[in-house]
Order: C-alpha cells, then sequence, then structure tokens
C-alpha cells in the first residue's frame, strides 16, 4: 500500500529564506509523486509532478523538488519565501490505478 | 473561468438528514474524482468516474455513501443517514483521460451535520 509522511505540519520562514517542506513516501511500485498548494478558501493546486522523467522538477512560482529514490523522499523547496506563498501544501503519491494518497500536510508560515 | 465548480459551498444539516452535493468539472474532463477531507488532514480519496462509469471505489465509501454521473459531466455524492462523523469537506477534482494528467480542485463543499 501506497502511504506519504510530511514531517512538520507547520513550518515558518522568514520572507526571503530557503522554503524546504519535506516529504517521505512509500510504495511497492515506481511511484509517481505530486505537490499541491491549497490557500483558505480554495481548492488545491498543482505545483508539480514527478512521473519518472528527471529526478529535479521544477514547477510553478519558483518551487522545485528532487526525487530520491534511495531516500524514499520528494522535498519541495523554494530558494527564497514570499509571503504570498503561506498556504498549506500537501505532498501526494500515485501507484497503480487512480487512486492518489495524500500527506496530511504542512502549513508554510511567511514572517515579514 | 471554466474551473470545477462544486455546490453547494457549505452545508449544515441535522444528524440523520440526507444530504447532495454536486459537482461540475471542467467541460472536455472525462475523469471526475471525489475526496473528503477532514481538518489537519490531507484529502481522502473516496471514488473515481471514467465518463459515466464508477471505477474505483475506497473502503471509507460506506454504504450510506452514492456517488453518480449519469451523463458523464456532472457528478453527484449523496450521504445518507448523516452522522457527526460526516462532518468534513468534500472535494471534487476532474482531469483528461490521459496518464497522469493534472487533477483540478474545485473548492470543496464544507459538511457540518449537527
Amino acid at each position: 500500500a501506497q502511504s506519504v509522511t510530511q514531517l512538520g505540519s507547520h513550518v515558518s520562514v522568514s520572507e526571503g529564506a530557503l522554503v524546504l517542506l519535506r516529504c517521505n513516501y512509500s510504495s511497492s511500485v515506481p511511484p509517481y509523486l505530486f505537490w499541491y498548494v491549497q490557500y483558505p478558501n480554495q481548492g488545491l493546486q498543482l505545483l508539480l509532478k514527478y512521473t519518472s522523467a528527471a529526478t529535479l522538477v521544477k514547477g510553478i512560482n519558483g518551487f522545485e523538488a528532487e526525487f530520491k529514490k534511495s531516500e524514499t523522499s520528494f522535498h519541495l523547496t523554494k530558494p527564497s519565501a514570499h509571503m504570498s506563498d503561506a498556504a498549506e501544501y500537501f505532498c501526494a503519491v500515485r501507484a497503480g490505478g487512480q487512486n492518489f494518497v495524500f500527506g496530511p500536510g504542512t502549513r508554510l508560515s511567511v514572517l515579514p | 473561468d471554466t474551473g470545477v465548480s462544486q455546490n453547494p459551498r457549505h452545508k449544515i444539516t441535522k444528524r440523520g438528514q440526507n444530504v447532495t452535493f454536486r459537482c461540475d468539472p471542467i467541460s472536455e474532463h472525462n475523469r471526475l474524482y471525489w475526496y473528503r477531507q477532514t481538518l489537519g488532514q490531507g484529502p481522502e480519496f473516496l471514488t473515481y468516474f471514467q465518463n459515466e462509469a464508477q471505477l474505483e471505489k475506497s473502503r471509507l465509501l460506506s454504504d450510506r455513501f452514492s456517488a453518480e454521473r449519469p451523463k458523464g459531466s456532472f457528478s453527484t455524492l449523496e450521504i445518507q443517514r448523516t452522522e457527526q462523523g460526516d462532518s468534513a469537506m468534500y472535494l471534487c477534482a476532474s482531469s483528461l483521460g490521459l496518464e497522469l494528467n493534472e487533477q483540478f480542485f474545485g473548492p470543496g463543499t464544507r459538511l457540518t451535520v449537527l
């Protein structure tokens, strides 16, 4: 069975600082991995996805993530945080079928 | 804007009542998904349609839950005899029927069962 863990339910960074949101997955087959962002009162929006091509994936709004098979990780990073990045971030895995498994989410706060 | 829409956005009901939610996907999308999200958790997969066919159902989907997509366009999710534990955000998403196409999410319907 697939599962996703996200270390840290709440992460705070200063504006301009590095953003690092952690995601580890468990999958019995080669996974497809996703990061979504959710702003208050809005639907989830896809940031980026890994589909077994390049291990370093670039997404929207300056975010990127690196797939590391040996560590079963897919951490999300952004070099410089902006106030508008404050939101909830979800990592998800799809391994077979159309059943997407989401992690519990990490709430990112950006301090001025 | 032709994104995924969900109605109603909020629903308050008393325990034991039936409720029905509607999802209108992006028009050309043939895949439609329902998820449930509780506070502090990520979305949990409930069910998935390819056109009008319901192809996957989670074990979370008890007999009180039923979903339809009669003409392969909009979908409804009905919960019968609601329980307080059904209180959650119900999310709908749609995608094109291609491998790993992005799911576009609606804003959700927040259900409160008193």
